[in-house]
């Protein structure tokens, strides 16, 4: 049984650049979110997809956006990057059933010059 | 706004107890969640607490008082493999995934 998965594991971009980054859930779940941790920090919460729609974001701005596929995979987009943008995006997935219970990808650390 | 608050480091021997305490200021709480993340890692699911009161898995136990808007990890027998960050997370609704996790403390088990 597959857990969650990211691609790429390490990306350099150097700003105003545009990156996606790519997450399929572990099998059986449906509801993916993104995070954004910082050296040192815990996670951000971006926003989270179910159903192929957007249902819940956090405190982030328009540059983050996302999809989600009809197989459940995910996407994160980040447009304009900033230095500031430089951390490890996390992606988790869970079921609707067990929302309490989130399971983490290894995460692709993005690095912005 | 939100904040929780997590002891940035603990140092413990191994086999003995350590408690990491988390206290909360959010609009909404649903619950609160502990979350382990060695470097490098993924952050790995530990324990959930919806209700006030003590919930044990294992070597892992974690409590909940909501009126205290405080709750603590427990781990007792303490391994070297326990060394890692450990971080609390409160769930803010039950539609969606809105956690907001603490800082973070970092657990140093020493031989």
């Amino acid at each position: 049984d597959a857990g969650v998965t990211q691609s790429p594991t390490h990306l350099i971009k150097t700003r105003g650049q545009q990156v996606t980054l790519r997450c399929s859930p572990k099998s059986g779940h449906d509801t993916v979110s993104w995070y954004q941790q910082a050296l040192g920090q815990g996670p951000q919460f971006i926003f989270q997809y179910y159903e192929e729609e957007e249902r819940q974001r956090g405190n982030f701005p328009d540059r983050f956006s996302g999809h989600q596929f009809p197989n459940y995979s995910s996407e994160l987009n980040v447009n304009a990057l900033l230095l500031g943008d430089s951390a490890l995006y996390l992606c988790a997935s869970s079921t609707p059933g067990h929302q309490e219970t989130q399971y983490f990808g290894p995460g692709t650390r993005l690095l912005v010059l | 706004g939100q904040s929780l608050e997590q002891p940035s480091e603990v140092t413990a021997v191994e086999g003995a107890i350590v408690q990491i305490n988390c206290t909360y200021q959010t609009s909404g709480f649903y619950g609160l969640s502990w979350y382990q993340q060695h470097d490098g890692g993924a952050p790995t699911f530990l324990s959930y607490n919806g209700l006030d009161g003590l919930e044990e898995t294992g070597r892992f136990s974690s409590f909940l008082s909501r009126s205290d808007s405080y709750g603590y990890l427990l781990l007792q027998e303490l391994q070297m493999k326990d060394s890692a960050s450990y971080f609390c997370a409160v769930r803010r609704g039950n539609y969606g995934q809105n956690f907001v996790f603490g800082p973070g403390t970092r657990l140093s088990v020493l031989p």
